[in-house]
This record gives structure tokens, sequence and C-alpha cells, in this order.
């Protein structure tokens, strides 16, 4: 069975600071996504990865996955406030559970100022 | 181009009513799932769909039907309403790598 695990559950930054979220998993995959959900909305796509080493970025976010470690990243340079919300990985089953999406429990972001 | 439409977006319920999620989607996609999100639990699988006439049960399928007559329909059904099924319900359908969720149902079951 698929587990996912994201660390930190819960992370209060300063604005203009650094910082990583964690993603592993247990089970062999070649896909992850990345989403982000403000309170109250639904979710929305920020990155897939789809192969070990991909690495992508979208302004002060950078996504990176390392199949072999089962582990993906979240990093969030020079945090500023509109980046508060709750971020979540999704694991992709290999074989026979493609398309199905495993989450993480998230990470609630809090950026203050 | 609507994308993924949720019908309701809220629902209270009694103990024991039964009612259907609605979820339709216009992209032509084979693919759909519905989830459930709790407080600190993420997103967990009930069940999903990968073509018309084809569902099987996702991670949390008890106490919940689906069917899935037409590419475009694929309804959540609660035969039975306990406390344990309050929660936001989110549909999605998906093509390849690309995912689209529904703006989710917020259900109460008091």
């Amino acid at each position: 069975e698929l587990k996912v695990e994201q660390n930190p559950l819960f992370l209060s930054m300063q604005e203009g600071k650094n910082y990583t979220i964690y993603c592993n998993y247990s089970t062999t995959s070649d896909r992850l996504y990345w989403y982000r959900q403000d309170p109250g909305k639904s979710l929305e796509s920020l990155f897939v990865l789809l192969s070990n080493g991909a690495v992508k970025q979208e302004g002060r976010l950078m996504a990176s996955l390392d199949t072999k470690a089962r582990l993906s990243t979240l990093h969030i340079t020079a945090a500023v406030h509109d980046l508060s919300a709750t971020y979540f990985c999704a694991v992709e089953g290999s074989g026979g559970s493609n398309y199905k999406l495993t989450f993480g429990k998230g990470t609630l972001l809090t950026v203050n100022p | 181009n609507a994308g993924v439409t949720q019908t309701p977006k809220f629902q209270v319920l009694k103990t024991g009513q039964s009612m259907t999620l609605q979820c339709a989607q216009d992209m032509n996609h084979e693919y759909m799932s519905w989830y459930r999100q709790d407080p600190g639990m993420g997103l967990r699988l009930i069940h999903y769909s990968v073509g018309a006439g084809i569902t099987d049960q996702g991670e949390v399928p008890n106490g919940y039907n689906v069917s899935r007559s037409t590419t475009e329909d694929f309804p959540l059904r609660l035969l039975s309403a306990a406390p344990s099924q309050t929660s936001v319900y989110f549909c999605a359908s998906r093509v390849n790598t690309e995912a689209f969720f529904g703006q989710g149902t917020r259900l109460t079951v008091v």
C-alpha cells in the first residue's frame, strides 16, 4: 500500500525567509504532483514531476524529485504573504494503480510579515 | 468549457438520510474520481472510474456508491448518511498528468 508522508505539517515563516517542505513516499512511483489549496477553495495544480531528477520552478517555488530516495521537495525562496496556503503532494501509483493519487496530509504554510 | 462542476456546494443531512452528490465534466475525460477531505488527513480516494460503465473502490469506499453511465457524469451516493461522513468532497477528472478538481461539496451530517 502506497503511503505518502509530508513534513512539516505546520510551517510558520517570516517574509523573506527560505524553507523546504518534504514529501516521502513508500513504494516505487515516477509521478509526483504538488498542489496548493487556499482556505475553502479547491486544489490548484502547481507542479507535475515525471522522472528522477526532475526540477521545476515557478516564481518563488521550486520542486524536485528523487525517485531513488522516494523523496520530493518543495522549496520556498524569499517567502511572501501570498504564499500562505496548504500545500499537498500526491503520488501516483505504478502499474495497475495508475491514475490513482495518494495524497500527503498537507503542509499549512503561514507567512508572517 | 466549465471544467468539473459539483453540486450542491453545501448540504446538511440528518443521520440516515440519503443523497447524491453530482459531478459533471465537459472535457471528455475517461478517468474520474471522488475524494473526501478531512482536517489533517489530506484527500482520500473514495471511488474512481476509468470510463463509462467501469468503477472501482478507492481507499475509503464504505458507505458510498457510484455509477458511471456516461462519460460526463459521475455521481456519488450516500445511502444512509452517518456523522462520520461529514467532510468536504471533491470530484476530479484526469487526462494524462493533468487533474481537474471541482469546487467541492461541504457536507454536514447531524
